[in-house]
């Protein structure tokens, strides 16, 4: 059973678009959201996290949406650029018994062109 | 610099043939895991260890063992490869203080392949 849902599996972006990536959960439990970045031929590496209790968090041209009610939370890149082009995870974990598990949603490959 | 080293990079194996891959990180970290990536499948966990000689099993730990005899080393074991545990492999780690407080730090990746 996938406990984060992810999509779209890719994504094809203008340079200076807005590249939007969705995830969602089922369990209540999660109390921390990251979203991993992975370059070809590298680990995954954190990008930016969230926790339930903001509603958003913004780092430079990344932000993460996060709707507690709805349990979804995405990532937005503005002004996408060539050098975004990467496979992007989300992923959810608790603090409580299940510390230790990080679960990731599939992925998607996202491409920025010029 | 802190970082965690995946060796080797690259494996051809045939099936049946046990294989041994490493994984050591240099943070001092209590926590290590190992993943591995599927095209359409994602990460997928495998072994996790909350400390030396604790290791607990993830969402697809059959065909694998692991052993964590010492805090800095995570050692994937495949005591008989089969052509579908041929995938890309990831080793992490982190503190035990929880994701909060430290990212996980993944390696570079190992590329299995079994024929």
């Amino acid at each position: 059973q996938q406990q984060v849902k992810q999509s779209p599996q890719s994504l094809i972006v203008q340079k200076g678009g807005i590249s939007i990536i969705n995830c969602a959960y089922e369990n209540t439990a999660f109390d921390y959201f990251p979203w991993y970045q992975q370059f070809p031929g590298k680990g995954p590496a954190l990008l930016i996290a969230i926790r339930p209790d903001v509603s958003e968090k913004k780092e430079g041209r990344f932000t993460i949406s996060f709707n507690k009610s709805a349990k979804q939370f995405s990532l937005h890149i503005m002004d996408s650029q060539p050098g975004d082009s990467a496979t992007y995870f989300c992923a959810a974990s608790t603090r409580g018994s299940t510390l230790g598990r990080l679960y990731f949603g599939r992925g998607t490959q996202l491409t920025v062109w010029p | 610099e802190a970082q965690v080293t995946q060796n080797p990079r690259y494996l051809i194996t045939v099936t049946g043939k046990k294989l041994t891959v490493t994984c050591s990180q240099n943070m001092n970290h209590e926590y290590m895991s190992w993943y591995r990536q599927d095209p359409g499948l994602g990460l997928r966990q495998i072994y996790y260890s909350m400390n030396v000689e604790v290791t607990d099993k993830g969402d697809v730990p059959e065909g694998y063992k692991v052993s964590r005899k010492e805090k800095r080393n995570f050692p994937l074991i495949l005591e008989s490869p089969s052509p579908n545990q041929t995938s890309l492999y990831f080793c992490a780690s982190s503190t035990i203080q929880g994701f909060y407080n430290s990212p996980l730090h993944f390696g570079n990746g190992t590329r299995l392949t079994v024929t």
